[in-house]
């Protein structure tokens, strides 16, 4: 049974360059969330998918925008990188509506590390 | 109050010892919690649920005191194994997102 996975690994930008993320969620998952994690911070919530469509939304700007195809994976881009904008990118995947998140454990890919040069 | 405060670390301690991590949120309305640990360079892994006043698995301990707003994690027989960042997590009240803590970093050594 294969877990989240994540492409690429790593990845190598420039400022004002626009790059796209993506996340195959584990067997089963239907809802896939995205998060930023910076060095030393926890990771914060970008958004989430359900059923093709964003479900909610963190406190980031436009330039982060989503997708989630049919088949449940998902993509994220961001627009006009900036310096802030490296981190480590993680996509977690859970089972379920939303209404119960003590039920719906997030299980989480290995990240896409972005560096914005 | 930030939403997840947690110690800030990094917490040194020898194989054997007793060590316990304070974390605090400020949204009351808060129901259960999770503890999450994360390796280095690694995805988060989940430790621990805690819906009522704690949880125990093996030589893991957490505990809630709701008029606190505070949750604790405690490790006993501290392994070489148990380095790590753990993180309190803390659901947003009617999705199934996280708000996490910055993490407290523990460190086991011989």
């Amino acid at each position: 049974d294969a877990g989240v996975t994540q492409s690429p690994t790593h990845l190598i930008k420039t400022r004002g360059q626009q790059v796209t993320l993506r996340c195959s969620p584990k067997s089963g998952h239907d809802t896939v969330s995205w998060y930023q994690q910076a060095l030393g911070q926890g990771p914060q919530f970008i958004f989430q998918y359900y059923e093709e469509e964003e479900r909610q939304r963190g406190n980031f700007p436009d330039r982060f925008s989503g997708h989630q195809f049919p088949n449940y994976s998902s993509e994220l881009n961001v627009n006009a990188l900036l310096l802030g904008d490296s981190a480590l990118y993680l996509c977690a995947s859970s089972r379920g509506q939303g209404v119960n998140p003590y039920q719906e454990t997030q299980y989480f890919g290995p990240g896409t590390r972005l560096l914005v040069l | 109050r930030k939403e997840v405060e947690q110690d800030p670390g990094p917490f040194n301690v020898p194989e054997g010892a007793t060590v316990a991590f304070n974390c605090t949120y400020s949204n009351s309305a808060s129901q259960s919690f999770f503890w999450y640990r994360q390796d280095c360079r690694k995805e988060p892994k989940l430790l621990m649920s805690v819906y009522s006043s704690g949880n125990e698995d093996g030589r893991f301990t957490a505990q809630l005191n709701r008029a606190s707003q505070y949750i604790s994690l405690l490790i006993r027989d501290s392994k070489l194994s148990d380095s790590a960042t753990y993180l309190c997590v803390v659901p947003v009240s009617g999705y199934s997102t996280l708000t996490f803590g910055k993490g407290t970093m523990l460190l086991v050594s011989p």
